[in-house]
């Protein structure tokens, strides 16, 4: 069983739609939370961290994480076309390295 | 362009060859990570160098994988008798630590073809 689980989709939805991504994990010293954003041929880039339980937002963008339930979330609000890309979520504990484990990221659409 | 750089963009090659790719992190970060991701998968964790140190590598980094960082500025990857299974695209990332996130910041990548 992968430590970071996420469904791969993909995901379709109209242009201004409210769209949920969702992550579950299982190792419970993880404590940073964050979610990168890959276009096609390009490498991640990050939206947005939180740290340990609760919710941040930025602007069109919400993340919250439940550290009870292993569970974090994206909502984007008001989608766009040009959100379209892969979402992949990751997290880390506070080691030595600070490694990042993915989840397998969500394929995004918006359709015009 | 102040980014995270890597060359070759695209490289094929035949089974049995050895490779090497370059990763050039942001300037004066002192953290660099490489990562393999496949089709349809999240980056995987590779390995990890503080300044030149090599602190971490993953049981994925089999015998035939070697990465260095020489000074402490830019990184190889390194990997010897290539297998069809090491098609990939290799991320590297760098961070400055300063940051209590880790923010890391990842370059195009290098996407690798093993005929």
């Amino acid at each position: 069983q992968k430590e970071v689980e996420q469904d791969p989709g993909p995901l379709s939805v109209p242009e201004g739609a409210i769209v949920s991504l969702n992550c579950t994990y299982s190792n419970s010293a993880f404590q940073y939370f964050m979610w990168y954003r890959q276009y096609s041929r390009k490498g991640p880039e990050l939206l947005m961290y939180t740290y340990s339980s609760g919710n941040k937002e930025d602007g069109r963008f919400t993340a919250q994480v439940d550290k009870s339930s292993k569970y974090i979330s994206l909502f984007i609000r008001d989608s766009q076309p040009s959100d379209s890309a892969t979402y992949l979520c990751a997290m880390f504990r506070m080691d030595s390295s600070y490694k990042l484990i993915f989840g397998s990221g969500t394929r995004l659409l918006v359709r015009p | 362009d102040t980014g995270v750089s890597q060359d070759p963009r695209h490289k094929i090659t035949k089974r049995g060859q050895n490779v090497t790719f370059r990763c050039d992190p942001i300037s004066e970060h002192n953290r660099l990570y490489w990562y393999r991701q496949t089709l349809g998968q999240g980056p995987e964790f590779l390995t990890y160098f503080q300044n030149e140190a090599q602190l971490e590598k993953s049981r994925l980094l089999s015998d035939r994988f070697s990465a260095e960082r020489p000074k402490g500025s830019f990184s190889t990857l390194e990997i010897q008798r290539t297998e069809q299974g090491d098609s990939a695209m290799y991320l590297c990332a760098s961070s400055s630590g300063l940051a209590v996130y880790n923010e890391q910041f990842f370059g195009p990548g290098t996407r690798l073809t093993v005929l």
